[in-house]
């Protein structure tokens, strides 16, 4: 899996947007973005995955420059509740030289203040 | 409640000892990723089950091992406990298919106490 690289911790204030970069300049062709989200002793969860340009749920939205090497998690009008841990990953489909890991970096820990 | 299931929620246990850990993926996955997370630690990723086959390794001491059964749940056994097991340990499961295999959903853990 590439290695990705992002800011240790953020922090915001209720009401605004919120942009987290992960760096992935080793991104391989078939290698997607995904996108978690931890809360204090709870599991992850999946927050959104893209492969190239714009994604949007009703969570997130995930731009993905044209050179891939890069991603910005956008998470718009944040409150209290948001304050979490966020993970970057990305990875390689199947069948394509995956080595079946699916590895966590430390994220990045946004604390939403009132 | 993402589907995928694990028992017990808490466990308590002296050093030395054998514990089982139990999960149950989401219907219809056939992967299940194993992962432990000390207090204020990251994700570290302990193995990967496809189908009933090891897939991968990441750094599983030798004292823990992992099978998944036919009907496709998973159990992790950790044997020879000491005090830095404890941790909260982690199951995932993902959907067969390609083009997705890092969209994983995960159980709400384990949490493991060594005394």
């Amino acid at each position: 899996l590439a290695k990705t690289t992002q800011p240790i911790s953020m922090d915001s204030y209720e009401g605004q947007e919120v942009n987290i970069t992960c760096s992935h300049n080793n991104i391989a062709t078939n290698d997607y973005i995904t996108w978690y989200q931890q809360f204090p002793s709870q599991g992850p969860r999946f927050i959104i995955q893209g492969y190239k340009t714009k994604v949007t749920n009703e969570v997130a939205s995930l731009f993905i420059p044209a050179d891939r090497k890069s991603s910005t998690l956008s998470l718009p009008r944040v409150s209290l509740s948001d304050t979490a841990v966020y993970y970057c990953l990305v990875g390689s489909p199947k069948g394509s030289g995956n080595t079946g890991k699916l590895i966590f970096g430390q994220g990045t820990t946004l604390q939403v203040k009132p | 409640d993402s589907g995928v299931t694990q028992t017990p929620k808490h466990l308590i246990t002296a050093t030395g000892q054998r514990v089982t850990l139990r999960c149950s993926p989401r219907s219809g996955d056939l992967s299940v990723y194993w992962y432990q997370q000390s207090l204020d630690q990251g994700l570290q990723f302990l193995i990967h089950y496809y189908n009933g086959e090891e897939r991968a390794k990441g750094n599983i001491l030798e004292r823990f091992s992992a099978q998944q059964f036919p009907d496709l749940h998973s159990e992790l056994n950790l044997s020879s406990l000491e005090l830095g097991d404890s941790a909260l340990y982690f199951c995932a499961s993902a959907p067969p298919g390609a083009g997705r295999n890092t969209e994983a959903f995960f159980g709400q853990g384990t949490r493991l106490t060594v005394v």
